[in-house]
């Protein structure tokens, strides 16, 4: 299973939005709507931040928001803060109780 | 308070095997399956094998197939994840992650836990 494709990195300004994509195949991304996105700081633990595409966790900001089509599917964060500089890593159901990650996203807030 | 806490670092020899633990509380631990994923240094998230205790069963990528077992304790709450016959490109962070059953979503997640293998 090969990971999803994900850009190597994506930055903005303050106050921008900006957009993450992540690429597989119909037998993962495409196939189920089980994508979830985790937030990454470095030498910390990976936080959930989207689930099932487009759905939020308690506490998670909706600022950050997903959706996929076809293949693809994307995380969103719009008003870009300071705080939000970190490694981003999608996550998809692969069938028969299996899962694969993105290569992930560095975001660097300018 | 839902934690998954994991078993503190270990340095290993090429060859040898690696046990990592994981302990659930402030949950029922049967009512949700565990997952199992590994952080190389400065590289991404992988995930490796998920368990569901209640079954005692497993679901494991192909690249650990063979090489990678997982076990409970259900009077203690804890899962274990053995991986073995070690090679230097295993040395990583090891994370365990709890999902609530066809979530398919991982939290919370333990705090890591970090194998080296060195010769």
């Amino acid at each position: 299973q090969s990971a999803l494709t994900q850009p190597a990195s994506v930055s903005g300004s303050p106050g921008q939005s900006i957009t993450i994509s992540c690429t597989g195949t119909s037998s993962d991304v495409g196939g189920y709507n089980h994508v979830s996105w985790y937030q990454q700081h470095p030498g910390q633990v990976p936080r959930l931040m989207i689930y099932d595409v487009s759905k939020w966790p308690s506490g998670v900001s909706n600022r950050f928001s997903g959706s996929k089509s076809g293949n693809t599917a994307s995380l969103t964060i719009s008003g870009l803060q300071a705080e939000d500089e970190a490694d981003y890593y999608c996550c998809s159901y692969a069938g028969s109780g299996t899962y694969v990650f993105g290569s992930g996203t560095k975001v660097t807030v300018l | 308070q839902v934690q998954v806490l994991q078993s503190g670092a270990e340095v290993k020899k090429p060859g040898a095997s690696v046990k990592v633990s994981c302990k659930a509380s402030g949950y029922t631990f049967t009512n949700y399956y565990v997952h199992w994923v590994r952080q190389a240094p400065g590289q991404g998230l992988e995930w490796m094998a998920i368990f569901n205790p209640t079954a005692d069963s497993t679901s494991y990528a192909q690249k650990f197939q063979g090489r990678l077992s997982m076990t409970r304790d259900t009077s203690t709450t804890t899962v274990y994840m053995e991986l073995n016959n070690l090679r230097s490109e295993d040395s990583a962070m090891y994370y365990c992650a709890r999902e609530c059953p066809s979530c398919c979503w991982f939290d919370p997640w333990g705090q890591g836990t970090l194998v080296t293998v060195s010769s």
